[in-house]
């Protein structure tokens, strides 16, 4: 089944403790984004990338870092999380790194925590 | 100031009746606009996508305008059910290379329909 993974789906920590959330998807496709969803705020962009090696910053990208080192994969990692980092977060795919008119398919979300 | 601002913030409409979104944007030149629903706590579906030349599109009981020249696009749900209870996200993409990568999404518009 093509789909976008994410890891894990909650996730509940302390101020300061390195984590990483994993994104995955297996529908070959290039371009992959990290989201953040505030109540009232909606959606925004932390970091997305074209293709593997090719990163860029979004909206929010203060206090983020990502990595693609191959097309299916695009961790996110908080190297040292603060409350305000207490988030609904998305991943999410698209199929190319050239056009902006495909459809981008989400992950299920991870619903994190900093206290 | 965002870049899509969606109204109404929410509505109520009872089952079998049709309402009518609003999606007012800023962002030029733009590639294409989206309308994404978002059920709670789960990852936006896709509903339509529209490049800057499309001033319609449909998707079942879903009916998305467009208006490039006054920048403004609506999503219409027809004979709405239960099932459409959701936020619907407007979504634009710049034009240029260098920000079609970057997604601008307005806040959302809560529908509940009652039976």
């Amino acid at each position: 089944e093509a789909q976008v993974t994410q890891n894990p789906r909650y996730l509940i920590t302390v101020t300061g403790k390195k984590l990483t959330v994993t994104c995955s998807q297996n529908m070959n496709h290039e371009y992959m984004s990290w989201y953040r969803q505030d109540p009232g705020l909606g959606l925004r962009q932390i970091y997305y990338s074209m293709n593997v090696e090719v990163t860029d910053k979004g909206d929010v990208p203060e206090g983020y870092k990502v990595s693609r080192k191959e097309k299916r994969n695009f961790p996110l990692i908080l190297e040292s999380p603060s409350p305000n980092q207490t988030s609904l977060y998305f991943c999410a795919s698209s199929l190319s790194g050239d056009s902006p008119n495909y459809e981008q398919y989400f992950g299920p979300g991870t619903r994190l925590t900093v206290t | 100031k965002n870049q899509v601002e969606q109204s109404p913030q929410s509505l109520i409409i009872l089952e079998g009746k049709n309402c009518t979104l609003q999606c007012n944007y800023t962002v030029s030149p733009f590639s294409n606009l989206r309308w994404y629903k978002q059920d709670t706590g789960r990852g936006p579906v896709s509903l339509t996508i529209m490049t800057f030349s499309e001033n319609t599109k449909s998707n079942g009981r879903y009916t998305a305008t467009l208006d490039a020249d006054t920048k403004q696009s609506s999503l219409h749900i027809t004979a709405s059910q239960l099932s459409d209870s959701a936020s619907y996200i407007c979504v634009v993409t710049g034009m240029t290379t260098d920000s079609w990568g970057k997604l601008q999404f307005g806040a959302g518009t809560q529908v509940v329909v009652t039976p």
